[in-house]
């Protein structure tokens, strides 16, 4: 276990739902990420929060919202999302000065 | 743009093998690479990392060589157990800008008993 840990470990919602995923770190990290991975494409990017302000959003949709309340938790806000958004939702964090990123086990989304 | 790839989606080794993965990175700027291994239903756990000043890390039972002249990444696994097997990630990161890794496509690796 890496002391990141996300909820829920699988969600199944409909195009018109509105759901939040949650990550969570006690590890006195300062930066969390959101990265989603898909079937058959490399571990992309989404969100990093560093000190709990958003320093990069690589071009995701608006159908996702981050939101960083401290430095110890990390919400991914789903709304209106496609069956293309079906895929495996990874929270990491990574400490001050380190390049390590410590990766939570993950939240496999199925869109219908 | 730059990017990091894997060579081979799959690289079955019989228990007890040394095994190789290999990774082709493009952005010359990296300044350190990490080996992630990840586990069904878990995500990816760290293995080893290098640093850009380096051209080999050893751990236990891993080792990471980095060749910056053909900017060639590799991993090896010895006497590679059952439990080893996974998908592994190489992935790259920048001192610089953003706090981000760039991954590549992930080798499968699987262990014949």
């Amino acid at each position: 276990e890496t002391g990141v840990t996300q909820t829920p470990r699988h969600l199944v919602m409909g195009m018109t739902n509105k759901k939040s995923l949650k990550c969570e770190q006690h590890l006195g990290h300062n930066a969390m990420y959101w990265y989603k991975q898909s079937a058959k494409k490399p571990l992309e990017l989404m969100f990093v929060y560093s000190l709990e302000e958003r320093v990069e959003n690589n071009s995701v949709p608006s159908r996702f919202s981050p939101e960083c309340p401290n430095s110890s938790h990390l919400f991914l806000h789903l709304h209106t999302l496609q069956p293309e958004d079906s895929a495996l939702y990874l929270c990491a964090s990574s400490p001050p000065g380190g390049d390590e990123q410590f990766f939570g086990p993950g939240t496999r989304l199925t869109v219908l | 743009g730059e990017s990091v790839g894997l060579h081979l989606p799959t690289l079955s080794v019989q228990e007890g093998d040394n095994s190789i993965i290999n990774c082709a990175y493009s952005n010359s700027a990296s300044d350190y690479f990490i080996w992630y291994k990840q586990e069904s239903g878990k995500g990816p756990q760290f293995i080893i990392d290098i640093r850009s000043n380096m051209d080999k890390r050893q751990g236990q039972r891993v080792t990471v060589l980095l060749n910056k002249t053909v900017k060639h990444l590799s991993l090896q696994i010895a006497a590679t157990q059952p439990g080893d097997s996974a998908v592994y990630f190489c992935a790259e990161g920048s001192d610089t800008g953003r706090r981000a890794l760039t991954f590549g496509s992930g080798t499968r690796l699987q262990v014949q008993p």
